[in-house]
């Protein structure tokens, strides 16, 4: 079936610098959708991208979707204690939507 | 609207029992979905549902029924408890699903945390 690979599991940043996670999956995605989850919490919605290529922004964050449609990154530019939790992506598989494993942010002022 | 109401937030079972998690959305959101999140193991999907009357095993159905007699109400049975089954459990709804290529975002309960002994 449908595997969406997220790298890095973990990350550790201090504060003020950048963060990128990635997210690959085995086969092309007609759209993939990015959440985050802070610690303790659920899962929150952040941005659905559709189109080849396709960047948007969302102040400090920028999302990208591949030309191929068969990957994704998020990347955060000057990260502070707040951007803390876990980011995961989703692509569709049939019907459901898969997620990834997640990557975790831990950040140290 | 309240969203989407999990209960209960705790539950601690032996192995053997049954159970059934509740989830209910005020949203008349067609799609409704259980995952489970394990460390390491991120969000696993267990079953879901496109509208009242139909639903789907997802990644990990083993040991889990559900059903969908009304738009508002999914609940996850779990029919005889196992300690693998410890984990927390979320409850995810969103907005029509049927014949669409893209998905609408995804609205999380808050969780239930199971602890099977």
């Amino acid at each position: 079936g449908q595997q969406v690979m997220q790298i890095p599991q973990y990350q550790h940043v201090q504060e003020g610098e950048d963060f990128t996670t990635y997210c690959n999956s085995s086969t092309t995605l007609s759209n993939i959708q990015w959440y985050k989850q802070r610690p303790g919490g659920h899962p929150v919605f952040l941005i659905q991208l559709v189109k080849s290529g396709e960047v948007k922004k969302q102040k400090r964050l920028t999302f990208q979707f591949g030309e191929a449609k068969k990957n994704s990154s998020l990347h955060i530019t000057a990260t502070q204690t707040t951007d803390v939790g876990t980011y995961f992506c989703a692509g569709k598989a049939g019907t459901a939507l898969i997620f990834g494993k997640g990557t975790t942010l831990s950040v140290s002022s | 609207n309240a969203g989407v109401t999990q209960t209960p937030k705790f539950q601690v079972l032996k192995t053997g029992q049954s159970m059934t998690l509740q989830c209910a959305q005020d949203m008349n959101h067609e799609y409704m979905s259980w995952y489970r999140q394990d460390p390491g193991m991120g969000l696993r999907l267990i079953h879901y549902s496109v509208g009242a009357g139909i639903t789907d095993q997802g990644e990990v159905p083993n040991g889990y029924n559900v059903s969908r007699s009304t738009t508002e109400d999914f609940p996850l049975r779990l029919l005889s408890a196992a300690p693998s089954q410890t984990s927390v459990y979320f409850c995810a709804s969103s907005y029509g699903a049927t014949g669409s290529s893209y998905n609408s975002p995804l609205h999380f309960g808050n969780g239930t945390r199971l602890t099977v002994t």
